[in-house]
């Protein structure tokens, strides 16, 4: 069964203080990784695909990272605009299109 | 840029009472979903049409039906609402049998008394 751990479930930081979530996922083969954003009240929006160990990709002060058991979001020097909650979702190989999804890291960024 | 349109955005329900969910997308995706989210147990599936005129089971089906009435729109229809069903619901569309991410609607937020 495939499965996707995101960690830590909350984050508190201070404005400038980078750190890092973590999602690891155990999956047969790995078609994509896929990063969302959610804000409250809102519908998950998307970030970033990752196809295959080693790949990067950036945007403002996010950058995420794939390896073939987990994928890092990193957040360099964040500002109170980047508190949301993060998710990650594993689209495995074989079978149906349909990606798993981990329960998020809720991330508050304080002033 | 509308994307996926979800209606209504808010609603309240005495149990037993039954509803519809609408959605619908703008960017000619052949495949769509409906989800479910409640604190602590992130996003669950609750039905999916890969193509027009189909439609499949997810992971929580019971006590929900789905209608896909053409390539944009895909409903959900609760019969006989209960307690246990009040959550948010989310519409997501996607490529058909592809490595595409999905795109998702604001939601649904549903409170059943």
């Amino acid at each position: 069964e495939d499965q996707v751990t995101q960690s830590p479930e909350a984050l508190r930081l201070q404005e400038g203080e980078s750190s890092s979530l973590n999602c690891s996922y155990t999956v047969s083969g790995l078609r994509g990784l896929f990063w969302y954003r959610q804000d409250p009240g809102k519908g998950p929006e998307f970030l970033f695909t990752l196809y295959s160990a080693g790949e990067e990709k950036e945007k403002e002060r996010l950058k995420a990272t794939l390896t073939k058991k987990e994928s890092f979001l990193h957040i360099t020097a964040p500002k109170p605009e980047d508190s949301a909650t993060y998710l990650c979702a594993v689209l495995a190989s074989g079978g149906s299109y349909i990606p798993t999804f981990g329960r998020g890291t809720s991330l508050i960024v304080h002033p | 840029n509308a994307g996926v349109t979800q209606t209504p955005k808010f609603q309240v329900l005495k149990t037993g009472q039954s509803m519809t969910l609408q959605c619908a997308q703008d960017m000619n995706h052949n495949s769509m979903y409906w989800y479910r989210q409640d604190p602590g147990m992130g996003l669950r599936l609750i039905y999916y049409s890969a193509s027009e005129g189909t439609t499949d089971k997810g992971e929580v089906p019971n006590g929900y039906n789905v209608s896909r009435l053409n390539k944009r729109e895909f409903s959900l229809r609760l019969e006989s609402a209960a307690p246990s069903q009040t959550s948010v619901y989310f519409c997501a569309s996607s490529p058909t049998d592809s490595n595409q991410p999905q795109h998702f609607g604001d939601g649904t937020r549903l409170s059943i008394l």
